[in-house]
C-alpha cells in the first residue's frame, strides 16, 4: 500500500522560513504533490514534484528526494493567511494525501 | 479554467434519508472523478474513483451499497448517501481528472453534510 508521514503541527513566526517534512512509502508513482486547506475550505493545490530536485513557486517551494522517499514544503516569508493545514500526497492514477501537518503562525 | 463545482455545498438531513450530492467539471470534460470524506481536523481519504459509463471502484472499507455512484456523463458525477446517519456526516469533496491527462485533479469545493 501507500502510506504518507508528516508533523501534525509546525509552528513558525510571520516573515519567517519554515520547511514541512514529509516521508512516504509507496512501490511506484508518478509523483509528489502538496496542497494548502482553510478551515472549511477545499484544498488547492501548491506544488508538483515529479522529477527528484527543487520546485519554485513564489514563496513556495518543494523538493523530492525518490531514492530517500523524502520531500518538504519551503515557505518564505511567512504571511498569517498561510495559516492552514498543509498536505502531501502521492500523485498515482489516483491521489492519496498524508495526515496533514496544521501551521500554526505567530505574529 | 479547469472548474469543479459541488452542489449542494452545505446540507442537514434527519438519520435514515438519502441526500444527493453533485460534482461537476463546469469546462472539461472529466472522464475519471474521485470521492472524498474527510472528517474534522483529518485528512482526505479517498472513497472511490468514479468512470464514465462504468461501475464505481471502491477503496477498501467504503459500503459500496451505502454511498451510491454513478457517473452518466462526461461532466457529472453523484454521490448519493444513502440511510444516512450521524456518523456519515462529513465534508465530501469531488475530483475531476481531465480526460486524457493523467496527472492533473481539480477539487471541487466541498460539501459539507450534517445528519441529525
Amino acid at each position: 500500500g501507500q502510506s504518507l508521514e508528516q508533523p501534525s503541527e509546525v509552528t513558525a513566526v510571520e516573515g519567517a522560513i519554515v520547511q514541512i517534512n514529509c516521508t512516504y512509502q509507496t512501490s511506484g508513482f508518478y509523483g509528489l504533490s502538496w496542497y494548502q486547506q482553510h478551515d472549511g475550505g477545499a484544498p488547492t493545490f501548491l506544488s508538483y514534484n515529479a522529477l527528484d530536485g527543487l520546485e519554485e513557486t513564489g514563496r513556495f517551494s518543494s523538493f523530492l528526494s525518490r531514492s530517500d522517499s523524502y520531500g518538504y514544503l519551503l515557505l518564505q516569508e511567512l504571511q498569517m493567511k498561510d495559516s492552514a493545514s498543509y498536505f502531501c500526497a502521492l500523485r498515482d492514477d489516483k491521489i492519496i494525501f498524508g495526515k496533514g501537518t496544521r501551521l500554526h503562525i505567530l505574529p | 479554467g479547469a472548474v469543479v463545482s459541488q452542489h449542494p455545498s452545505r446540507v442537514i438531513c434527519k438519520s435514515g434519508t438519502s441526500v444527493k450530492i453533485e460534482c461537476r467539471s463546469l469546462d472539461f470534460q472529466a472522464t475519471t472523478m474521485f470521492w472524498y470524506r474527510q472528517f474534522p481536523k483529518q485528512s482526505l481519504m479517498l472513497m472511490a474513483t468514479s468512470n464514465e459509463g462504468s461501475k464505481a471502484t471502491y477503496e477498501q472499507g467504503v459500503e459500496k451499497d451505502k454511498f451510491l455512484i454513478n457517473h452518466a456523463s462526461l461532466t457529472l458525477s453523484t454521490l448519493t448517501v444513502t440511510s444516512a446517519h450521524p456518523e456519515d456526516s462529513s465534508f465530501y469533496i469531488c475530483s475531476a481528472r481531465v480526460t486524457g491527462n493523467t496527472y492533473e485533479q481539480y477539487f471541487g469545493p466541498g460539501t459539507r453534510l450534517t445528519v441529525t
